[in-house]
């Protein structure tokens, strides 16, 4: 049974440029969720999909996008990129939109702007 | 809004030793209680949650907290650490009624493991 996985695992770009990162929800679940670790924080919640739709949003730019495809995985979008958009992305996934425990996290896409 | 603290950035133990990690929490109400850890290169794994009843909570690999209410506190334990225990532990906070935007994780502590 595959977990969450995350594509891709490393990425560069540079300033002004527009990135795409990918995510594959555990087996069974619905619901994924984005947040944004830079280097020495806690992972911040970008936006979370369930049903196609988003439904939360944390406090992140409209830079920030994401779609979730009838298989429930999901991509998140960045516009536009600035240096401070270097950062760890991780994606969480769960069946339904509550319940914490059951929040499985992937390995994350490592983002570096320059 | 809710928030964590965790005052140690980084934390070093000989393996063997104690180990003590702590948490600050600010919520208006009971929160739900998380701790995680990252190892290099990999996702977040829950380790143990605190969510109503026995304030002292078990979890994996041997570690236990306790949450105490008067000191909006959420400290981890271990009694003796190994030296697969390096890794950054982040404590988090979440809302009763929903997660997602209302599920805060603190700034972590990096735990260093001497042989």
């Amino acid at each position: 049974d595959a977990g969450v996985t995350q594509s891709p695992t490393h990425l560069i770009k540079t300033r002004g440029q527009q990135v795409t990162l990918r995510c594959s929800p555990k087996s069974g679940h619905d619901t994924v969720s984005w947040y944004q670790q830079a280097l020495g924080q806690g992972p911040q919640f970008i936006f979370q999909y369930y049903e196609e739709e988003e439904r939360q949003r944390g406090n992140f730019p409209d830079r920030f996008s994401g779609h979730q495809f009838p298989n429930y995985s999901s991509e998140l979008n960045v516009n536009a990129l600035l240096l401070g958009d270097s950062a760890l992305y991780l994606c969480a996934s769960s069946f339904g939109q509550v319940r914490y425990e059951k929040l499985f996290f992937g390995s994350g896409t490592q983002l570096s702007v320059l | 809004a809710q928030s964590v603290t965790q005052p140690d950035i980084h934390i070093t133990v000989s393996e063997g030793a104690s180990l003590e990690l702590r948490c600050n929490y600010s919520y208006g109400a009971t929160p739900y209680l998380f701790w995680y850890v990252q190892s290099p290169g990999q996702g977040l794994q829950l380790l143990l949650k605190y969510f109503s009843g026995d304030t002292l909570v078990q979890g994996i690999k041997g570690f236990e907290a306790e949450f105490k209410r008067s000191q909006s506190s959420f400290n981890l334990r271990k009694p003796s650490v190994h030296w697969s225990d390096a890794a950054e532990y982040f404590c988090a906070v979440g809302a009763r009624d929903n997660y997602g935007q209302n599920f805060v994780f603190g700034p972590g502590t990096r735990l260093s493991v001497l042989p």
